[in-house]
């Protein structure tokens, strides 16, 4: 059983689109992330979710909207698409307190 | 603010050779936590470590051994007897204790074994 899952694993879509990245875990987590990975390789977070409140939003573009269903989806909905954005997506959750993080496999974006 | 430097960029090594990939950190908390990534050519995160700042016994998991010193602010990982299985980017990331626990990365470490 896939630990932190996310759908789809390769999207790519025209400049001014919007679109949505999936993301369930099913290990009992409080809390979850997402991470954006771009071309060098560097890993920054975007965003962090803990019991479906928005506890840190770092400087991102108001275009992307994290959306929590409920403890173990975190949906990242982007708006608007720029070719800056292609980058390859990582959710993660772990358990509040410093605990680990795991990722999923990630979802590379490719705007064209 | 906190940070994380992996000076090495790229290493690359012989089978069966041992590296050691270098992280330095800096933060001002007094309760941190400290982690090692691999990320393999598929591209998935895989967990190495973790260790809080309060521990700084070193770690041996089969060929793989962390040291971590405070009093120089540095993580350091290294694979004994590599193996072409290891190469990989490295991830060395930081986690306080305040806010909201997320990883701050260092830039990585591309790891070249050479059968």
């Amino acid at each position: 059983d896939t630990a932190v899952s996310q759908t789809p694993k390769y999207l790519v879509t025209q400049m001014g689109n919007d679109k949505s990245i999936k993301c369930e875990q099913n290990l009992g987590h409080d809390t979850m992330y997402w991470y954006k990975q771009d071309s060098k390789k560097f890993l920054k977070i975007m965003f962090s979710y803990n019991n479906k409140e928005l506890i840190i939003n770092e400087t991102v573009p108001n275009r992307f909207s994290p959306k929590s269903p409920d403890k173990a989806h975190l949906n990242l909905h982007i708006n608007s698409l720029e070719l800056g954005d292609s980058a390859v997506y990582f959710c993660a959750s772990s358990l509040m307190g410093g605990e680990t993080q795991y990722f999923g496999p990630g979802t590379r974006l490719l705007v064209l | 603010a906190q940070k994380v430097t992996q000076a090495q960029t790229e290493i690359s090594v012989v089978e069966k050779e041992d590296v050691t990939l270098d992280c330095v950190y800096e933060t001002r908390d007094t309760t941190y936590y400290l982690f090692w990534y691999k990320q393999p050519p598929s591209g998935e995160l895989v967990f190495l470590i973790r260790r809080n700042s309060f521990d700084e016994q070193n770690e041996i998991s089969g060929r793989y051994s962390w040291n971590f010193q405070k009093s120089t602010s540095s993580f350091n990982f290294t694979i004994t007897a590599s193996q072409v299985v290891d190469s990989a980017v490295y991830f060395c990331a930081l986690s306080e204790s305040t806010g909201a626990n997320n990883l701050f990365f260092g830039t990585g470490t591309r790891l070249t074994v050479i059968p």
